[in-house]
């Protein structure tokens, strides 16, 4: 399995839902990673997650909270998001080899 | 931080040769990379080089790398319809992957 799945493809949420993204990989890889990405931008790194602890933040609001449960899966939950934050929520994973291998993305809309 | 620059816009005939370029500054960059990006899509990443070379071919993909002035091009080759996309150069270094802006590619029929 050379893939990392991410599950909604597309989220619609209100400003006052809370909902999870998540994010699975079965490739060994032990550093896990949440990107963001605007349109017709590049992606943004929020969260890096090394063998299951969090590594690195980039300075996101704390309505953004990421979770690692096992090295296989990372959750980003999402309460009182704001309008500004829709956009396509990307996880990638990367192991002792060459390159990270992204998901295809949660497109998220906040209304 | 690391910066990564790229051209926005590029505009070729079908069948022609495309060649999108980036510079980088991160001189701890071990591996530099192309990602491709379809309209809705992720990210695909195309090819990859280590720095310690200077070139790699994979089929219609030549990518070159100028470590001295720290420059990275990729070149398509025939370049048809389909190759239409955003594609992102990026670097590792030290730090997680940092991408450019990205090179919108138009194919021209």
């Amino acid at each position: 399995d050379t893939e990392v799945t991410q599950t909604p493809k597309h989220l619609v949420m209100g400003m006052t839902n809370k909902k999870s993204l998540k994010c699975e990989q079965h490739m060994g890889h032990r550093a896990m990673y949440w990107y963001k990405q605007k349109a017709k931008k590049p992606p943004e790194l929020m969260f890096v997650y090394s063998y299951e602890k969090l590594s690195i933040n980039e300075s996101v609001p704390s309505r953004f909270s990421p979770e690692c449960p096992n090295s296989s899966l990372l959750n980003l939950h999402l309460h009182a998001l704001q309008p500004e934050d829709s956009a396509l929520y990307l996880c990638a994973s990367s192991g002792s080899n060459y390159g990270y291998t992204f998901g295809s993305g949660t497109r998220l809309t906040v209304v | 931080g690391e910066d990564v620059e790229q051209s926005l816009f590029l505009s070729v005939r079908e069948g022609d040769s495309s060649v999108i370029n980036c510079t980088y500054t991160d001189s701890s960059s071990t591996y530099l990379y192309w990602y491709k990006q379809e309209p809705g899509a992720g990210l695909q990443l195309l090819t990859y080089i280590f720095s310690n070379m200077d070139m790699k071919q994979d089929q219609r993909l030549t990518v070159l790398l100028n470590k001295k002035d720290k420059h990275l091009s990729l070149r398509i080759a025939d370049t048809q319809t389909g190759d239409s996309a955003i594609y992102f150069c990026a670097e590792r270094g030290l730090a997680p992957l940092v991408f450019g802006k990205g090179t919108r590619l138009s194919v021209i029929a």
